[in-house]
């Protein structure tokens, strides 16, 4: 069966630190990946999709960026952290073998940008 | 365009009692349409979802949903609701195109509490 799993679960650090945010899936290949984010008492914002290596598309123009240097490995950065990149960090994937389109979640990043 | 109404922000249920959350969608395509709930500080998990087969679907924890087009609606119930189901839940529209993400849409959602 397929997994999906966030590194880390929670993460505080200080403004203008750097980051890193890892999400690998495991059971498939050549899925769909994606990264949102949660804000507080808001819904999800979709900030990066891929459909495969190398290939990141952003949704919305911030001081994060995304990588995939592995087909089953997503990755979330930024050089210099905001507050307002505080949030909840959900990374989710499509089969893109199968003719559903249901997307499954992580268990997710709490960043806290004091 | 797609778009996603989640008509209630919060809704306070005794427990025991029926839940519904509703969602209303509009969609120029054939809409796949899921339910998700996200405890807290947890991922997002799919409750259930409905891919233009039945019309009522079930789901997980006793869920169910109906998808009536004629409403453009796909409201969630249960028939008695139990404390583990005080969570969030996100309603959301998608287009059954993997190649074309613009067309994933989540609702703002729905806060459910569970009063003892």
């Amino acid at each position: 069966s397929q997994t999906i799993h966030q590194w880390p679960a929670t993460l505080v650090q200080p403004v203008g630190s750097p980051l890193s945010l890892e999400c690998t899936v495991e059971g498939t290949s050549n899925p769909n990946l994606y990264w949102y984010r949660q804000a507080a008492g808001r819904g999800l914002q979709l900030l990066f999709y891929s459909v495969g290596i190398g290939q990141i598309s952003s949704e919305v123009p911030q001081n994060l960026s995304a990588s995939r240097p592995q087909d089953r490995q997503f990755i979330l950065s930024s050089k210099k952290l905001l507050l307002s990149d505080s949030g909840f960090y959900l990374c989710a994937w499509i089969d893109s073998g199968l003719s559903t389109d249901t997307q499954y979640f992580g268990p997710g990043t709490r960043l806290t940008v004091l | 365009a797609q778009s996603v109404t989640q008509l209630d922000s919060h809704v306070s249920v005794s427990e025991g009692t029926p839940v519904l959350l509703r969602c209303n969608y509009s969609s120029s395509y054939s809409p796949s349409l899921f339910w998700y709930v996200q405890h807290p500080n947890k991922g997002l998990q799919l409750l259930l979802k409905y891919t233009s087969a039945a019309t009522l679907v079930k789901g997980i924890n006793g869920f169910e949903a109906e998808f009536k087009k004629s409403e453009t609606s796909f409201h969630l119930t249960k028939p008695s609701a139990h404390m583990s189901d005080a969570a969030e839940y996100f309603c959301v529209v998608s287009r059954s195109s993997k190649t074309s993400y613009d067309k994933v849409i989540f609702g703002p959602g729905t806060s459910l509490s569970v009063i003892p």
